[in-house]
């Protein structure tokens, strides 16, 4: 079965560090890749998606991800965090020829002023 | 522009009572629909997704249920509640057809007592 794996569950970083979340994934076929966020209080809304091309994608607010095939990985990378970057953050998965969104567990960011 | 709709926004529920949790969106035409669970350090968990009118796709075997009777209208429901379907659900869709973006609702907290 297909899976999404977020190793990092929790992270404190302070501001202006830099940020990499990793996300990994279990399949072989053509995907598609997506991190959304989920500030306090709001929607989960998009953050950045990959489905073809060039393998580094860029989404709002400067964060970054990075598709790498060969070890099934779509990690976000933000060079210098701010305090309102404190959310939690999923990596989801769909693949070609099925509807079906598998997201991984998330990753709760904290951004210390 | 697409809006879509979740309530009620809070519920406490008596286990073994029933649920009906309701979802619409307003600016689209045959979306796909999603129904997820949100669990603390457990993700999204996939319940129910359509592709069009009385078509459900069940992804885990448990107690709820899904119906789509209009278009643009998905709802949740549970003959009988038990302590561990308490949670925060969301609802979601997506452009017929298509492996894309997922738009997600404000969410139901439901705590069962």
């Amino acid at each position: 079965a297909q899976s999404v794996s977020q190793h990092n569950h929790h992270v404190i970083l302070s501001e202006a560090a830099s940020l990499e979340l990793g996300c990994n994934y279990s399949y072989g076929g053509t995907v598609n890749l997506f991190w959304y966020v989920q500030y306090p209080g709001q929607h989960l809304q998009l953050l950045l998606k990959y489905f073809s091309g060039d393998p580094l994608v860029k989404g709002i607010k400067g964060f970054e991800a990075e598709f790498i095939k060969s070890k099934f990985s779509f990690n976000l990378r933000k060079p210098s965090v701010q305090w309102s970057d404190t959310a939690e953050y999923f990596c989801a998965v769909t693949t070609s020829g099925t509807y079906k969104y598998i997201f991984g567990t998330g990753t709760r960011l904290k951004v210390l002023a | 522009s697409q809006t879509i709709h979740q309530w009620p926004a809070t519920l406490v529920q008596p286990v073994g009572s029933p649920l009906s949790l309701e979802c619409t969106v307003e600016g689209t035409s045959n979306p796909n629909l999603y129904w997820y669970r949100q669990a603390a350090g457990r993700g999204l968990q996939l319940l129910f997704y359509s592709v069009g009118i009385g078509q459900i796709s069940s992804e885990v075997p448990q107690n709820l249920s899904a119906s789509r009777p209009q278009d643009r209208q998905f709802i949740l429901s549970s003959k009988k509640l038990l302590l561990s379907d308490s949670g925060f659900y969301l609802c979601a869709w997506v452009s017929r057809g298509r492996t894309d973006t997922q738009y997600f609702g404000p969410g139901t907290r439901l705590t069962v007592l």
